[in-house]
């Protein structure tokens, strides 16, 4: 069983559109992300989510909400999308405390056109 | 603010060791960790270290901390084919979720 999940793999869409990733973890764990990997390979951390609460949100535009209809999914959804939005986004997850090993979904690369 | 650096490459040759170093700036870091990513992949935990450790070994993996300095090492020995991958080191600090380095595409030659 995949621990941390994400759908869809890929995602092609035209600017302007809005789109949703899904995230599943089955790990049980308290605090759920999602991270955004550019072309360079450079990962940043945009969300995290403990027990439904945003703990963290960084200077990440406000065309990306977070929703998290219970502890074990995170969603991510975009609207108005834009070029520059195209990258590797990653779902993750880890046990309380925030400590120990992060696990990560395999990831959701999007690509606008 | 938080920073982790690395160098964005390192070509050794097959069956010898590699050696991928981190620095990083945040001095309440509690956990740091190494991951892996293969091509079109996604992020692989291979270990991790908690703060209060100067040394972790697991199989062909070992891993230093100088906490003193703020460098993390991994080393990866009789490196293989299969080791060619970008190496990520993070850091945990004070606040939630992982700050990553740039990461280590890490190049095997025959």
């Amino acid at each position: 069983d995949t621990a941390v999940s994400q759908t869809p793999k890929y995602l092609v869409t035209q600017m302007g559109n809005d789109k949703s990733i899904k995230c599943e973890q089955n790990l049980g764990h308290d605090t759920m992300y999602w991270y955004k990997q550019d072309s360079k390979k450079f990962l940043k951390i945009m969300f995290s989510y403990n027990n439904k609460e945003l703990i963290i949100n960084e200077t990440v535009p406000n065309r990306f909400s977070p929703k998290s209809p219970d502890k074990a999914h995170l969603n991510l959804h975009i609207n108005s999308l834009e070029l520059g939005d195209s990258a590797v986004y990653f779902c993750a997850s880890s046990p309380p405390p925030a400590g120990g090993g992060y696990t990560f979904g395999s990831g959701t690369r999007l690509t606008v056109v | 603010g938080e920073d982790v650096e690395q160098s964005l490459f390192l070509s050794v040759r097959e069956g010898d060791s590699s050696v991928i170093n981190c620095t990083y700036t945040d001095s309440s870091s509690t956990y740091l960790y190494w991951y892996k990513q293969e091509p079109g992949a996604g992020l692989q935990l291979l270990t991790y270290i908690f703060s209060n450790m100067d040394m972790k070994q697991d199989q062909r993996l070992t891993v230093l901390l100088n906490k003193k300095d703020k460098h993390l090492s991994l080393r990866i020995a009789d490196t293989q084919t299969g080791d060619s991958a970008i190496y990520f080191c993070a850091e945990k600090g004070g606040a939630d979720g992982l700050t990553f380095g740039k990461g280590t595409h890490l190049i095997i030659q025959p």
